[in-house]
């Protein structure tokens, strides 16, 4: 059974601070990591990664993963209230015919404040 | 995402009810996802489908059925709603050659 875990669970910040989120899994036959934000609502797509050692990176988030030690970590630097969100982690599996089926962690609840 | 519509918003049912959760997709995309979300455990699969006509089981797919109607729709049905079913529902879509999936606004369910 495919597994990913996340941590820390929750984290409080002030605004300014730098965060670091862990994403560590166990997958038969990995394919993709993929980081989303979600606000009040539906998850939003951040990034996928597929290959190790090579940073994803928008504005103030950066992603990396480590294919040989089973996990990523997702930056957040200068955080600001609006980052305030769960953030999930999910890793899809190659085994199968079809893209697309993704375990997710428990996702980070993080909260900034000002 | 404005690529998905779910209906309804909110529901609540009574023990034993039935109802349908509806989704739809205005990308052309083949496959369609139907998770459920409770606090503490992210997101669970409970059916998907890769194209229109098949539909397969995910993680948690007992008490629960899908259709997929045609290419945009893909409908989640419960027969005999039970309050373990209470929890927030997201259909998605996935785009061609990778696993990214992009989420309609969710429904949040409560049986009771």
């Amino acid at each position: 059974e495919d597994k990913v875990v996340q941590s820390p669970l929750s984290l409080v910040v002030h605004e300014g601070d730098t965060v670091t989120l862990n994403c560590s899994y166990e997958v038969t036959n990995f394919r993709s990591l993929l980081w989303y934000k979600q606000e009040k609502k539906a998850p939003t797509f951040l990034f996928m990664l597929t290959s190790s050692g090579i940073e994803k990176k928008s504005g103030r988030l950066s992603s990396i993963l480590d294919k040989k030690e089973l996990f990523s970590i997702l930056n957040i630097t200068a955080t600001q209230t609006g980052d305030s969100a769960i953030y999930l982690c999910a890793v899809g599996n190659a085994g199968g015919t079809s893209y697309g089926k993704l375990t997710f962690g428990q996702g980070t609840i993080l909260t900034v404040h000002p | 995402n404005a690529g998905v519509t779910q209906t309804p918003k909110f529901q609540v049912l009574k023990t034993g009810q039935s109802m349908t959760l509806q989704c739809a997709q205005d990308m052309n995309h083949n496959s369609m996802y139907w998770y459920r979300q409770d606090p503490g455990m992210g997101l669970r699969l409970i059916y998907y489908s890769a194209s229109e006509g098949t539909t397969d089981k995910g993680e948690v797919p007992n008490g629960y059925n899908v259709s997929r109607l045609n290419k945009r729709e893909f409908s989640l049905r419960l027969e005999s709603a039970a309050p373990s079913q209470t929890s927030v529902y997201f259909c998605a879509y996935g785009t061609s050659g990778t696993d990214t999936q992009y989420f309609g606004p969710g429904t949040r369910l409560t049986v009771l």
